[in-house]
């Protein structure tokens, strides 16, 4: 069974500063790989989606990574505000030994505070 | 619509009572997927839909469990005799592509279901 584990849960930081959330998987057979946000109450919102032939992908202020072969994936968030305080979460869509898929397996986040 | 809708938001029922959680996705998404959330984890895959059609139901915790989409558009989630450790917010996700490996998942705001 596919697991995907992500560090630091929890991460707590002064505003402005660069910070780096870590996503890793275990299973290298992965279609994509997404980032979402999580606000206290609310669904998910997908920030970024990586797919398996590309190594990263940006938006705005996030840059994300993806490394297949180490197991790896990398949510950059450049010059940190109040609002980006939430849950982020990485999740992989990974393949059946047939070439199909499930759903995404997800980590169980990291809950991120920006101190004003 | 604009977005995921589900619906109740939130939903108490004594344990042995049977709920039913609906989901409206975004018009003309070919695939549909339920989560399940715990307090504090991740979410956790339970089935998935592509137009009416249930290629896979392996997440659904037990045969209490039960979903559908007859029309390929609206899905319901049923939960028969509720136990306290069914108690979670329960996500829906719709996506555009049958391509898996493309496809960005959007997710609705969920039903928080709590179990006494």
């Amino acid at each position: 069974k596919q697991e995907v584990t992500q560090i630091p849960a929890a991460l707590s930081v002064p505003e402005g500063e660069n910070l780096v959330l870590n996503c890793s998987f275990t299973d290298s057979a992965i279609y994509n790989l997404q980032w979402f946000r999580q606000d206290p109450g609310k669904g998910l919102t997908s920030l970024l989606l990586i797919q398996s032939s590309q190594r990263e992908q940006t938006s705005g202020r996030l840059n994300a990574s993806l490394d297949k072969s180490s197991g790896r994936s990398t949510l950059y968030i450049a010059a940190s505000q109040p609002g980006d305080s939430a849950t982020y979460l990485c999740a992989g869509l990974f393949m059946y030994s047939g070439g199909g898929a499930d759903g995404l397996t997800f980590g169980k986040g990291t809950h991120l505070i920006i101190q004003p | 619509g604009a977005g995921v809708s589900q619906s109740p938001r939130y939903k108490v029922a004594k344990r042995g009572q049977d709920v039913a959680l609906r989901c409206d996705p975004i018009s003309g998404h070919v695939s549909l997927f339920w989560y399940q959330q715990a307090l504090g984890q991740g979410p956790e895959f339970l089935t998935y839909f592509q137009n009416e059609a249930q290629l896979d139901k392996s997440g659904l915790p037990s045969d209490r469990f039960f979903a559908e989409r007859p029309e390929g558009s609206v899905s319901t989630l049923k939960i028969q005799r509720t136990q306290q450790e069914d108690s979670a917010v329960y996500l829906c996700a719709s996506s555009l592509f049958r391509n898996l490996a493309k496809n960005i998942q959007y997710f609705g705001a969920g039903t928080r279901l709590s179990v006494l």
